[in-house]
């Protein structure tokens, strides 16, 4: 069965402190992996894609495929980074992917 | 252009009310999107459309749910009668399929309340 873990409902840090938010998949075949983002009073956006290998807005995400995890990173944290998280396994078409249950991350001043 | 359109952005209504659901979706995008997002169960898909046929629809919960999308630029999703277990905040999203894999683009969501 195709299924998204991200363990943590809520991940609170301080400014500055490393940050990791964990996702676990199961998911036939190669998935492609996504992470997407909805901050306070704005829409679900798609943060990072792994095809991309990108950093945005600080943040990585390395697929361990032995794992099968695909972890949300960030070295030092901000303020504006406090959003719900969630992790996305999907196929390699544009068709449907799966939301997991989301982190709710709360940077501390 | 203003993105993903969904409306009402709230409504609220009596059990055995039906109510209906409306999205537009960004212009040119062949993929259509519905969600529902809960405390309890999160974000699940409900149902999508390529170039305006329903593809997969085993997420609608039941048959109070049904949803239409009669052009590319419109959809409805419908519950009749509805239920206070019905209420969610419930997503419209769009993609294009040269656009690539899980780059979807949300609406804002219609909070529904059923009472």
């Amino acid at each position: 069965a195709q299924r998204v873990t991200q363990p943590e409902k809520l991940l609170s840090v301080f400014k500055g402190a490393p940050v990791e938010l964990k996702c676990n998949y199961s998911y036939s075949g190669s998935p492609e992996l996504f992470w997407y983002v909805q901050y306070s009073r704005q829409r679900l956006q798609l943060l990072l894609r792994h095809i991309s290998r990108e950093s945005i807005k600080g943040f990585t995400a390395d697929l361990n495929k032995g794992e099968t995890s695909f972890h949300l990173k960030k070295p030092f944290a901000q303020e504006e980074d406090s959003a719900m998280y969630y992790c996305a396994p999907g196929g390699h078409s544009a068709s449907k992917i799966i939301f997991g249950s989301g982190t709710r991350l709360s940077i501390r001043p | 252009d203003a993105g993903v359109i969904q409306s009402p952005r709230h409504e609220v209504t009596e059990m055995g009310q039906e109510v209906t659901l409306r999205c537009k979706p960004i212009s040119g995008h062949d993929y259509l999107f519905w969600y529902r997002q809960t405390m309890m169960r999160g974000l699940e898909l409900l149902i999508y459309f390529n170039n305006n046929v329903p593809i997969d629809d085993s997420g609608m919960p039941e048959d109070r749910f049904s949803a239409k999308m009669p052009n590319a630029s419109f959809s409805t999703l419908k519950i009749q009668p509805s239920e206070p277990r019905d209420s969610a905040v419930y997503f419209c999203a769009s993609s294009w399929t040269s656009g690539g894999a899980g780059t979807q683009y949300f609406g804002p969501g219609t909070r529904l309340t059923v009472l």
